[in-house]
């Protein structure tokens, strides 16, 4: 079984669409969850952290559900520059490294 | 706004040579790291390194592989004898605490075995 599992996407999605990104872990030691975007050939860059709570940040909501091991992420009134792969982090046992989703890739279109 | 600093940003190398890439992290920071992603696929964790030692490896990096910090600034991953696979793009990191909070990337060392 995959430790962080996402769907394969790519998602094609008109602008100003809202877009939602699904996740499962399978650790249920991980303690702290992620969401990052990665522009082609470029670094992750950190979109949001995700709490047990939930979380947003202008257009972006995130979620967790610990009992689910389940995450998600939510973009509203999608943008152009939206256009990136999503990929879904979680840390390990020890916290000492991030375990990474496969990512979903999302194509924003005029 | 403090960056991760990579160099060089693309190495090609024979098989079989031994390539040094290098990172100079945040100075504040405390924990560094290294992760790979081969082209296509998912980034991977190869070590993290506090206190000036290993923390924790993969089953990646095995005897081929070696970190060091030689003074205080640089942190430099060494591949002693590379192969073909292990073309990838490197990644450093560095954050003040664990538990993946306030991580920063550089923009990676794309590395070529020919």
């Amino acid at each position: 079984r995959k430790e962080v599992e996402q769907d394969p996407g790519p998602f094609n999605v008109p602008e100003g669409a809202t877009v939602a990104f699904n996740c499962t872990y399978s650790n249920s030691a991980s303690q702290s969850f992620f969401w990052y975007r990665q522009d082609c050939r470029k670094e992750p860059k950190l979109l949001m952290s995700v709490y047990s709570s939930g979380n947003e940040d202008g257009r972006f909501t995130a979620q967790l559900n610990r009992a689910s091991q389940y995450i998600s992420l939510l973009i509203r009134d999608s943008k152009l520059s939206d256009s990136a792969t999503y990929l879904c982090v979680v840390t390990s046992d020890s916290n000492y490294q991030l375990i990474w989703g496969a990512g979903t890739k999302l194509i924003i279109k005029p | 706004e403090p960056e991760v600093t990579q160099t060089p940003s693309h190495q090609v190398t024979q098989m079989g040579q031994e390539v040094i890439l290098r990172c100079v992290p945040i100075s504040n920071h405390l924990y560094f790291y290294w992760y790979r992603q081969i082209l296509g696929q998912k980034v991977e964790f190869l070590v993290s390194f506090y206190n000036n030692e290993i923390s924790e490896k993969s089953e990646i990096f095995d005897d081929q592989f070696s970190v060091e910090r030689p003074d205080g600034s640089n942190f430099t991953l060494k591949i002693r004898s590379t192969k073909l696979e292990d073309s990838a793009m490197y990644f450093c990191a560095s954050s003040e605490t664990r538990a993946g909070y306030g991580y920063t990337f550089g923009s990676g060392t794309r590395l070529t075995v020919v």
